[in-house]
């Protein structure tokens, strides 16, 4: 069974730049959940997606958005970047609902870089 | 703001030595994970706990869950070069996982 896939892996932005990374989870794993992690700050929570609908949401500004297609593969974009935004992005898919102590799988992560 | 305050942050032994590794909380959690998570990689969970002062096993690494269900520490014996990664917990409460900021361990050989 194939894990989950993020793309692009790494990726070099320049400031005021827009972002669109991409998240295939786990065939049959219908919600995914987005996370972002800097160093010495843990993973902060972006927003969760179940069968195509935001289902929470973290404490981001509006220049990060996100969806679910009907395959359940999903996209988060980030707009006007700023240095701040650099950082590993991380895409975690599960059965159920990811904020409810269900196992998650989580891809490789997107590094993308502000400069 | 509920916080999962991990301790420590950052531990560098010899291989062979024990460690411990805490994660503690003023909130009570339905249930709380340990993820390992090594660089250029995603989390991987290691454990869930569900029940006030249960305690898990996996191979050399110990698990256990407070009583109150507001803390839980991860044990690991005689550690290996292997065990390195970052360690993360996760406390999942009212429809949020609440994340800590991660034990960075380092077993050198």
């Amino acid at each position: 069974k194939a894990g989950v896939t993020q793309t692009p892996r790494y990726l070099i932005k320049t400031r005021g730049q827009q972002v669109t990374l991409s998240c295939s989870p786990i065939s049959g794993h219908r919600s995914v959940s987005w996370y972002q992690q800097t160093p010495g700050q843990g993973l902060q929570f972006l927003f969760e997606y179940f069968s195509e609908t935001q289902r929470n949401k973290g404490n981001f500004p509006g220049r990060f958005s996100g969806r679910q297609f009907s395959n359940s593969r999903s996209e988060m974009n980030v707009s006007t970047l700023e240095l701040g935004d650099s950082a590993l992005y991380l895409c975690a898919s599960s059965l159920a609902s990811g904020l409810s102590g269900e196992k998650l799988f989580f891809g490789s992560g997107t590094q993308l870089s502000v400069l | 703001t509920q916080l999962l305050e991990q301790s420590p942050q950052f531990l560098s032994i010899q291989e062979g030595e024990n460690l411990t590794v805490y994660c503690n909380s003023s909130s009570v959690f339905s249930s709380l994970q340990w993820y390992r998570q090594e660089p250029g990689e995603g989390p991987v969970l290691l454990v869930t706990v569900v029940t006030g002062g249960e305690v898990k096993k996996l191979k050399r690494l110990t698990f256990q869950f407070g009583d109150a269900r507001k803390d839980s520490s991860l044990h690991i014996t005689a550690a290996q070069p292997g065990d390195t990664g970052l360690y993360l917990c996760a406390g999942a409460q009212d429809y949020q996982l609440i994340w800590g900021a991660g034990t960075k361990l380092i077993i050198k050989p």
